[in-house]
């Protein structure tokens, strides 16, 4: 069975700040995704990452995947109170099409 | 795109009831997905289908919930009778499958709104 966790599961830092979430995967997969989810919201896709060394920038966040460490790390750079929100990771399983999401990080930037 | 569209986006009954959730996929898409989301289990996969087929319905927590997918442009996910413990966010998400060309972010899932359900 695929298991996803996340660190750190809470996150508050300063505005200007940068700070990187970590996710890992149990089993082997080249498909990882993150997404944004702000309070009372939907899933809002950020990125894609499809292959070993990926590499997604926008904006302040810089998301990586290392297929090999099943490892992916998405990089805050000067944090904005707009970042404010959870983000969730989510690893392809190789023998289908589901998605398995790791806990999620709740992420509060602090003026 | 009119993205996916859940129904109802709230609902409240008593334990006992039925609850009938329904959701509109993007259109062309051909995997459907029926997520929960509650605090204390994050985000569970409870069933997906592919064309319309059931694929995997490992998630679904008790035979009280059923879904079905009559056709390419609807689904539904009802729980009969419903208990306290059913309430949550439902998400229904759809997606391309993967490698499909017309979308360069294979098998990225596109999420509805949710249906939050409160059973008392």
């Amino acid at each position: 069975e695929l298991k996803v966790e996340q660190n750190p599961l809470f996150l508050s830092m300063q505005e200007g700040k940068n700070y990187t979430i970590y996710c890992n995967y149990s089993t082997t997969s080249d498909r990882l995704y993150w997404y944004r989810q702000d309070p009372g919201k939907s899933l809002e896709s950020l990125f894609v990452l499809l292959s070993n060394g990926a590499v997604k920038q926008e904006g302040r966040l810089m998301a990586s995947l290392d297929t090999k460490a099943r490892l992916s790390t998405l990089h805050i750079t000067a944090a904005v109170h707009d970042l404010s929100a959870t983000y969730f990771c989510a690893v392809e399983e190789t023998s289908g099409s589901r998605l398995t999401f790791g806990e999620g990080t709740q992420l509060t930037v602090n003026p | 795109d009119a993205g996916v569209i859940q129904s109802p986006r709230h609902e409240v009954t008593e334990m006992g009831q039925e609850v009938t959730l329904r959701c509109k996929p993007i259109s062309g898409h051909d995997y459907l997905f029926w997520y929960r989301q509650t605090m204390m289990r994050g985000l569970e996969l409870l069933i997906y289908f592919n064309n319309n087929v059931p694929i995997d319905d490992s998630g679904m927590p008790e035979d009280r919930f059923s879904a079905k997918m009559p056709n390419a442009s609807f689904s539904t996910l009802k729980i009969q009778p419903s208990e306290p413990r059913d309430s949550a966010v439902y998400f229904c998400a759809s997606s391309y499958p993967p490698g499909h060309l017309a979308d360069r972010f294979t098998g990225e899932l596109f999420f509805g709104e949710g249906s939050r359900l409160t059973v008392l």
